[in-house]
């Protein structure tokens, strides 16, 4: 059984620039939610989506957007970059929402902004 | 507003050893307390968990002590070796959303 797949593994972006991340659940998952993580914050919550909707938004800028697809991979997009956004951006999928579903993260994409 | 403190931030400690890592949190609405276990270039993954109800739960080398009344809970590697050296998570959920403690590296020297 695949895991969940994070694309790409690491970008280099510019300040100012947008970027977006993708998230492939796992097979069956309908639940994604993204974290951010960095040594200063730690692992902190983006948001949530379940069957394309967001259901939970953490304590983050309207730069920080996603969205789920109907095959329930999910994007994460951030507008107008800045060098703080630099971070390890995890994904991680469950079968419903509810932590209770069981929680699997993605190996996440490295982001550096330049 | 951090609602999972966790500590210490580091520890060092030998083969054949304890490691010991501690978390407290405020919102005693959590019920579900998971410990997760990260890898350098991997993302976090579940160790082990325990609900409030339970005062103590083990897992081969991997022990969880919970203390309701003073809301801490406890991780403890027994027989530590060198590839449990990572980065430990304890967490708690509201919801779909977890909250992370801020993380302990641990480094088992042999």
């Amino acid at each position: 059984k695949a895991g969940v797949t994070q694309t790409p593994r690491y970008l280099i972006k510019t300040r100012g620039q947008q970027v977006t991340l993708s998230c492939s659940p796992i097979s069956g998952h309908r639940s994604v939610s993204w974290y951010q993580q960095t040594p200063g914050q730690g692992l902190q919550f983006l948001f949530e989506y379940f069957s394309e909707t967001q259901r939970n938004k953490g304590n983050f800028p309207g730069r920080f957007s996603g969205r789920q697809f109907s095959n329930s991979r999910s994007e994460m997009n951030v507008s107008t970059l800045e060098l703080g956004d630099s971070a390890l951006y995890l994904c991680a999928s469950s079968f419903g929402t509810g932590y209770g579903y069981g929680y699997t993260f993605g190996s996440g994409t490295r982001l550096t902004v330049v | 507003q951090q609602q999972v403190k966790q500590s210490p931030q580091s520890l060092i400690v030998q083969k054949g050893g304890i490691s010991i890592i501690n978390c407290a949190y405020e919102n005693t609405a959590f019920d579900y307390f998971p410990w997760y276990q990260q890898f350098p270039g991997k993302g976090p993954a579940l160790l082990i968990a325990i609900r409030p109800d339970v005062s103590e739960k083990k897992e081969g080398r991997f022990t969880i002590s919970f203390n309701k009344s003073a809301k801490q809970f406890s991780l403890h590697i027994m027989d530590s070796q060198p590839g449990d050296s990572a980065t430990y998570f304890c967490a708690a959920p509201a919801g779909n959303k977890l909250t992370f403690g801020g993380g302990t590296r641990v480094l088992v020297k042999p």
